[in-house]
């Protein structure tokens, strides 16, 4: 109940294309959803997030979709750079118990 | 640089050696955290410190030692390891429990390397 399932694994995009990726989860008490990217050799920064009350969320090219009844959320990347190539982390927050769970990530590649 | 500093960024030490890694952030927080990162694993919590009180042990074994002396700063004593802790170790910081804004930060990670 405690695992948030990150989806796909990897991912190959093409320049200027959309790149989707998804996370689903089972615990209701999660309250705050974030997505992080990380390059190598660096920490995990946050990209964007949101909370479970909003559909969307939307930060320039980058975009959160949530569906709170089928418990899912996506991030969305509009016009994939070169640039965007990292590996994408969702997670998921209660603050309940202040508890930060995170997917196990998706290494995306934007093809020049 | 999300204002919080992490050292050394690499670490390569023998079973029966000891060493700490620090965690430092500038960013006014009252959480602090310990995270470990391995191949195509989910990041794994390893301890919470809320205002220089640990709040969180999630089952690490004893030959990882956390220490916080103020809000601030932040340790991982290491003793004794396995080749297995070769990881990735991330230090974040966050507002403590209470407070409006759930955002952590991650410091950049030391690359420990168990030989």
């Amino acid at each position: 109940q405690q695992q948030v399932k990150q989806s796909p694994q990897s991912l190959i995009v093409q320049k200027g294309g959309i790149s989707i990726i998804n996370c689903a989860y089972e615990n209701t008490a999660f309250d705050y959803f974030p997505w992080y990217q990380q390059f190598p050799g660096k920490g995990p920064a946050l990209l964007i997030a949101i909370r479970p009350d909003v559909s969307e969320k939307k930060e320039g090219r980058f975009t959160i979709s949530f569906n709170k009844s089928a418990k899912q959320f996506s991030l969305h990347i509009m016009d994939s750079q070169p640039g965007d190539s990292a590996t994408y982390f969702c997670a998921a927050f209660t603050s309940g118990t202040y508890k930060y769970i995170f997917g196990t990530g998706t290494r995306l590649k934007v093809l020049a | 640089e999300t204002g919080v500093t992490q050292t050394p960024r690499h670490l390569v030490m023998g079973m029966t050696n000891k060493k700490s890694l620090k965690c430092e952030q500038h960013l006014g927080h009252n959480a602090m955290y310990w995270y470990k990162q391995s191949a195509k694993k989910p990041l794994e919590l390893m301890f919470v410190y809320n205002f220089k009180e640990q709040t969180e042990n999630n089952s690490v074994p004893s030959r990882f030692s956390p220490e916080c002396p103020n809000s601030s700063h932040l340790f991982l004593h290491l003793h004794t390891l396995q080749p297995e802790d070769s990881a990735l170790y991330l230090c974040a910081s966050s507002q403590a429990p209470g407070q409006k804004s759930y955002e952590q930060y991650f410091g950049p990670g030391t690359r420990l390397t168990v030989t």
